[in-house]
Parts: structure tokens; C-alpha cells; sequence
């Protein structure tokens, strides 16, 4: 069984502020996702990292896959109140992404 | 990105009925879908592989014969909770591959057994 760490399990923070979460395994995944997942909503993909080494921008989001495919960080800069959420890496060691095994994700809470 | 719509999002039952959710990929062809569910303040923890034209591939612990599921086409795939109870409420959701390394979710299904 993969197990997927993610960390930190609770985040708060003021607006404008940057932050990283991890997600650290054991394991080498074929491909690594990060979701993000409003309440009583289904995770909306953000972004897959697939390389060892991968950087991935996304507006104010920067994501970056291990060298060794085990353990992944999303850094945010300058946290706005709408990011706000359930952040999820999930992990997949298999050619099929859908086939996942999710960490236990990181609430962030930003402020105003 | 591509879309995944489940439905119902929402639903209440009696002990010992059963229920079905539904979920379409409405712009691409889904060989393989998967259900998952998620307990509340929890992540997601899957339950099975659904594959299009074939028996669905259930992960430990998962009662088969609870959680029946049925790919009938390339864009649906169905979940059945048989005799519900109400340790089965819980939130459920369904994901559908598109090429291999992308995922995407529906907006799950609540089901509360009363």
C-alpha cells in the first residue's frame, strides 16, 4: 500500500502571506496530482506532475515533483481569501491516473 | 478541463433500500472509472475500479456485493448501494481517466441512510 504524508494538516494564514505544503511517500509514483476540493464538492484537479524534478507554475501556485518521484510541494505566493480550501496531492503508481491513492489533505484557511 | 457530472448530489434513504448514483463523462470516452468515498474532515479512500465491459475491480474491504457497480457504456458507470445502512452515509465520488496521467472528479453524491 502507497501511503501519501501531507503536511501540514491545518493551515491559517493572512492574506497575503505564502505558504508550502508537502506531500511525502515512501513510494515512486508514475504521476503525482494536486486537487483542490470545496466543501460538499468533488476535487478539481490543479495540476500533474509526472518528471523527476518537474517544476509547474500555475498563476500564483508553483508545484514541484521530487527528483525521485516520492514527495511533491505546492508553494502559493501572496494568498488571496478564494484560495481557501481542502488541498489534496494524490499518487498514482500505475499508467493510469485515476487509479490514486490521496493524501490526507491540508485545509487552508487565508484571512483577511 | 474535461467534464464529470454524477448525479444525484444529493440523497436520503430508508434503511434497507437501495441506491444508485450515475456518473457521466460528458466530453471524453472513460475506459476506466473509479469510485471513491470520502467520510467527513477525511480524504478519499478508493473503493473500486469500474473498466467498461467487465467485472469491476473492488479494493480490500469493499463488499462487492454491496457496492454493485455496473460500466455500461464509455461514459457511464454506476454505483449501487444495496441495503443501505446508515454507517454507508458518507459522501461518494466518482472519477474518470482521460489518457493516463489525468483524472477528473464529479461533484460526489451525499447519500445519508436514515
Amino acid at each position: 500500500t502507497q501511503l501519501l504524508e501531507q503536511s501540514p494538516q491545518f493551515l491559517s494564514i493572512q492574506e497575503g502571506e505564502n505558504l508550502t505544503v508537502y506531500c511525502n511517500s515512501s513510494s515512486v509514483f508514475s504521476s503525482l496530482q494536486w486537487y483542490r476540493q470545496e466543501p460538499g464538492e468533488g476535487p478539481v484537479l490543479l495540476v500533474t506532475v509526472v518528471t523527476g524534478g518537474e517544476v509547474k507554475k500555475l498563476k500564483r501556485l508553483t508545484f514541484q515533483f521530487g527528483d525521485a518521484r516520492k514527495d511533491s510541494s505546492l508553494h502559493i505566493t501572496a494568498a488571496q481569501t478564494g484560495d481557501t480550501g481542502l488541498y489534496l496531492c494524490a499518487g498514482s503508481v500505475e499508467t493510469n491516473a485515476g487509479k490514486s491513492t490521496f493524501g490526507d489533505g491540508t485545509t487552508l484557511t487565508v484571512k483577511p | 478541463g474535461a467534464v464529470v457530472s454524477q448525479h444525484p448530489s444529493r440523497v436520503i434513504c430508508k434503511s434497507g433500500t437501495s441506491v444508485k448514483i450515475e456518473c457521466r463523462s460528458l466530453d471524453f470516452q472513460a475506459t476506466t472509472m473509479f469510485w471513491y468515498r470520502q467520510f467527513p474532515k477525511q480524504s478519499l479512500m478508493l473503493m473500486a475500479t469500474s473498466n467498461e465491459g467487465s467485472k469491476a475491480t473492488y479494493e480490500q474491504g469493499v463488499e462487492k456485493d454491496k457496492f454493485l457497480i455496473n460500466h455500461a457504456s464509455l461514459t457511464l458507470s454506476t454505483l449501487t448501494v444495496t441495503s443501505a445502512h446508515p454507517e454507508d452515509s458518507s459522501f461518494y465520488i466518482c472519477s474518470a481517466s482521460r489518457g493516463h496521467t489525468e483524472a477528473f472528479f464529479g461533484q460526489g453524491t451525499r447519500l445519508t441512510v436514515v
